[in-house]
């Protein structure tokens, strides 16, 4: 079955700690992004990737990192998460060209 | 800079009747344009998309959408809706180009509530 892969689903950690989310996807595809989703503001860009070791900022990327080091997966990296990046976390992925972004489950952090 | 704009917050709608959200996009040249879904506590799920083509696009559960060009707006529409059909609904946009940047840009979102 396609599909994009979260984990965890739900995170509760403290100011400071450093955590990963991971992402996978089954689908080969090139392009892979994370987007974080807050009340009243839709989902926003984080960070995107264009194939390995390709990366780029999105619209929100203040605190965040990511890596490509493989085709499949795409972490989302938070060095030292602050409250105000608590929020809804989603993986996308897509193939080349203008095809559908497929999303994972989502990611629900909380940062105290 | 490239946009999407959904002016309603909340629309309540009877079971039964019609239902159109409304969706206004500004950018450079016409975009890649889809209305995705998220029901309560789940993930998003693509309703239907525009690329190109007959301006009147079909997706699943009985959603369609209109794309307009002279009115930037591509809204989607759906004739009876069921009870199940609560959710939040958001309207994207992905620029017309062959590379860069080209993550989606949402809207705020339009939360449906159904009325029995």
């Amino acid at each position: 079955e396609a599909q994009v892969t979260q984990n965890p689903r739900y995170l509760i950690t403290v100011t400071g700690k450093k955590l990963t989310v991971t992402c996978s996807q089954n689908m080969n595809h090139e392009y892979m992004s994370w987007y974080r989703q807050d009340p009243g503001l839709g989902l926003r860009q984080i960070y995107y990737s264009m194939n390995v070791e390709v990366t780029d900022k999105g619209d929100v990327p203040e605190g965040y990192k990511v890596s490509r080091k493989e085709k499949r997966n795409f972490p989302l990296i938070l060095e030292s998460p602050s409250p105000n990046q608590t929020s809804l976390y989603f993986c996308a992925s897509r193939g080349q060209g203008r095809e559908t972004q497929y999303f994972g489950p989502g990611t629900r952090l909380l940062v105290l | 800079a490239q946009s999407v704009t959904q002016p309603d917050i909340h629309i309540t709608v009877s079971e039964g009747a019609s239902l159109e959200l409304r969706c206004n996009y500004s950018y450079g040249a016409t975009p890649y344009l889809f209305w995705y879904v998220q029901s309560p506590g789940q993930g998003l799920q693509l309703l239907l998309k525009y690329f190109s083509g007959d301006t009147l696009v079909q997706g699943i559960k009985g959603f369609e959408a209109e794309f307009k060009r002279s009115q930037s707006s591509f809204n989607l529409r759906k004739p009876s809706v069921h009870w199940s059909d609560a959710a939040e609904y958001f309207c994207a946009a992905a620029p017309y180009s062959g590379g860069g940047a080209d993550g989606l840009t949402f809207g705020k979102g339009t939360h449906l509530i159904i009325q029995p």
